[in-house]
């Protein structure tokens, strides 16, 4: 069964630390492992994605995921945090054999000044 | 505009009522999904569309929910006979379907209150 996971609800940093938001999955075919953020009272944003090749991916807003295949994981990441990137974070990965994305529970980012 | 476009923003209703949720997808997206979030939580799975193929209503939670996409464009979600454990947020996804690694291009959602 595809599943992913984020094992954690919520994530404090302070402003200008590195961050790093936690994701784990289940598929039973390669995966396509995405990165979603939410701010209020809007739909989920496409932030990076990953589908093969360099397991070090770069998005949008200076965000960058690892991928590592042996501990089925796909953490993001972002050298220096900012306060504007307080938002909820979402994991998602879809199966090559399937079109349904599966979505972890989410995950909300504080980041304080 | 350019965007997944979904009607209406917000929708309060009374507890029995039926209610329509509209989503216009981005132009020349074959695939269409729907979602519905509580409070801020994950995204729970309803249904999903692909063209000219059955829809996957594998996420439906009852037979009070329903769905339909017109000419492989518009798509309106439909609740019957509405509960309290209704209210949520219901958000619209699009994405082309040619190659596995699109992703999914999201509404701002409806939010619904059943009162």
């Amino acid at each position: 069964a595809q599943s992913v996971a984020q094992p954690e609800d919520q994530v404090n940093v302070a402003e200008g630390n590195p961050l790093t938001v936690k994701c784990t999955y289940s598929v039973s075919g390669n995966p396509y492992l995405f990165w979603y953020v939410q701010y209020p009272n809007r739909g989920l944003q496409f932030l990076l994605k990953y589908i093969t090749g360099d397991n070090l991916v770069k998005g949008s807003y200076g965000f960058e995921a690892e991928f590592n295949k042996s501990q089925t994981s796909f953490h993001l990441k972002k050298p220096s945090a900012l306060v504007s990137d307080s938002a909820l974070y979402f994991c998602a990965v879809r199966d090559e054999n399937f079109n349904k994305f599966y979505f972890g529970s989410g995950t909300k980012l504080n980041v304080k000044p | 505009g350019a965007g997944v476009s979904q009607s209406p923003s917000n929708k309060v209703t009374e507890k029995g009522k039926d209610v329509e949720l509209r989503c216009d997808p981005i132009s020349g997206h074959t695939a269409l999904y729907w979602y519905r979030q509580s409070l801020g939580q994950g995204l729970e799975f309803l249904i999903y569309f692909q063209g000219n193929s059955a829809p996957d209503k594998s996420g439906l939670p009852s037979d009070r929910f329903s769905a339909e996409r017109t000419g492989g464009s518009v798509s309106t979600l439909t609740i019957q006979r509405t509960q309290q454990e209704d209210s949520a947020v219901y958000l619209c996804a699009s994405s082309f379907n040619t190659g596995r690694a699109k992703p999914q291009h999201f509404g701002d959602g409806t939010r619904l209150s059943i009162l």
